[in-house]
């Protein structure tokens, strides 16, 4: 399967200020997605990274606050913006070949918010 | 709506001992069913998916799981639990319709495998 290497690793950041998480894929993928991991939680699907047009959000995400580029097939960048404490998650790159074909993850990128 | 559920927030067997990590689905069509483990301050790893064919399906690191259609379950076994396989573990499920690129995971269940 593909690898995907997600950078930063880990940022702790302050409030008002912006970070951009990378994914890189080491093979073209169909489909890419961003996932948010709270604390003790479940994923959530933030939205999916369309290849050169405005990604799609699921509910509750909103493109001012997670803007999504993906230039390319294997490449995609997720900033999450104007940070607060709510923001603190871990933030996971995915993706995907196909219809039936598994999700496969980044290793994360834990964020936190003072 | 898709769903899953997995009804235990922690499960506790002993190193040797039969593990069993429950799941329950609810889609509309065909089910398109997939465990994942996560080790801490780590991504998710693919285990193993069942899309159709035969009902036992056998991954990685020597475990399986059952699809049962008419109890809509979906179960992670493996036979003999070792130390190393205390992670978190996730079900989940594609959207078999339209919208084939959504994975919705359960909220996840905690194995402790004691030596």
């Amino acid at each position: 399967s593909a690898v995907i290497s997600q950078k930063p690793s880990r940022d702790i950041c302050q409030r008002g200020t912006s970070l951009t998480i990378q994914c890189q894929v080491d093979s073209q993928v169909t489909m890419m997605f961003w996932y948010r991991q709270q604390p003790g939680q479940s994923l959530t699907l933030i939205a999916t990274a369309n290849q050169g047009s405005e990604a799609t959000y699921e509910s509750g995400f909103v493109i001012d606050k997670f803007p999504i580029s993906r230039p390319n097939l294997t490449f995609s960048t997720l900033t999450v913006s104007n940070m607060s404490p709510e923001d603190s998650s871990i933030y996971l790159c995915s993706g995907s070949r196909g219809r039936n074909e598994k999700l496969f993850f980044g290793s994360g990128t834990q964020l936190s918010v003072l | 709506a898709q769903s899953v559920a997995q009804p235990e927030d922690q499960v506790n067997v002993a190193e040797g001992n039969p593990l069993t990590v429950k799941c329950t689905y609810s889609v509309s069509g065909n089910p398109y069913l997939f465990w994942y483990v996560q080790y801490p301050n780590r991504g998710l790893q693919f285990l193993l998916k069942y899309i159709t064919g035969d009902n036992l399906v056998k991954g990685s690191y020597g475990f399986e799981a059952e699809f049962n259609k008419s109890q809509t379950s979906f179960h992670l076994k493996k036979p003999s639990a070792l130390v190393s396989d205390s992670a978190l573990y996730f079900c989940a499920v594609r959207d078999g319709g339209n919208n084939f690129n959504k994975f919705y995971f359960g909220s996840g269940t905690k194995l402790n495998v004691k030596p």
